[in-house]
């Protein structure tokens, strides 16, 4: 089946702790995004990246970081600099012909 | 710049009434439009999208939109709403080869039996 994973559905960390959130897509898209979601926010981006090697800072990429080492996967990491990372963390994905973008199901963080 | 403003966060109806959520954008170009569905603890699913042409759109399980210019609207209807209806819905917008999609902050629908 073709689609978008993200690993694990939830996440409890510590404190001060990074943590690496995972997305995997296999649907050949050259795009793919990370969101946050908070309660009556809805999404805002993270961080973008168009093909391997490269991404773009979003409206709120302080406290995150990511990589785009294969077309396939775009690992998303909240570090300890982030102030409040408990949320709802979306993957996205896009083929660059058309401008639709395709979600995962999310994975929950709490950060305790 | 660009920006979607959802009109109530909390919309209820009854079995087989009428469903109407309401969207407002602001874009200085032509705007591409989209309506997600979010179920609880899951991911986006595309219900329906607005790019060019036609400016009434039908999408997945029998809801449609209708794009007017002069209104800035966008709003998404279904004749007979269902209990399954009962989800977050969320409007948003980009441009033609943009990368960033700007999201409203949703309208939780409740479907009363």
């Amino acid at each position: 089946d073709g689609g978008i994973t993200q690993s694990p559905k939830y996440l409890f960390r510590k404190e001060g702790q990074n943590v690496t959130l995972s997305c995997e897509q296999n649907l050949n898209h050259d795009a793919m995004y990370w969101y946050r979601q908070d309660p009556g926010q809805g999404l805002r981006l993270i961080y973008y990246s168009q093909i391997v090697n490269d991404f773009q800072k979003g409206d709120i990429a302080e406290g995150y970081s990511v990589s785009r080492e294969k077309k396939e996967s775009f690992p998303l990491t909240v570090t300890s600099a982030q102030k409040n990372p408990t949320a709802f963390y979306l993957c996205a994905s896009r083929w660059t012909g058309t401008d639709t973008q395709y979600f995962g199901p999310g994975t929950r963080l709490t950060v305790l | 710049a660009q920006s979607v403003t959802q009109l109530g966060s909390h919309v209820s109806v009854s079995e087989g009434a009428l469903v109407l959520l309401r969207c407002n954008y602001s874009s200085s170009v032509p705007p591409y439009l989209f309506w997600y569905v979010q179920y609880p603890n899951q991911g986006l699913q595309l219900l329906l999208k607005y790019t060019t042409g036609a400016t009434l759109v039908k999408g997945i399980n029998g809801f449609e939109a209708e794009f007017k210019k002069s209104e800035t609207s966008f709003h998404l209807t279904k004749p007979s709403a269902h209990m399954s209806d009962a989800a977050e819905y969320f409007c948003a917008v980009t441009q033609t080869g943009a990368n960033n999609l700007f999201f409203g902050t949703g309208t939780r629908l409740t479907v009363i039996p």
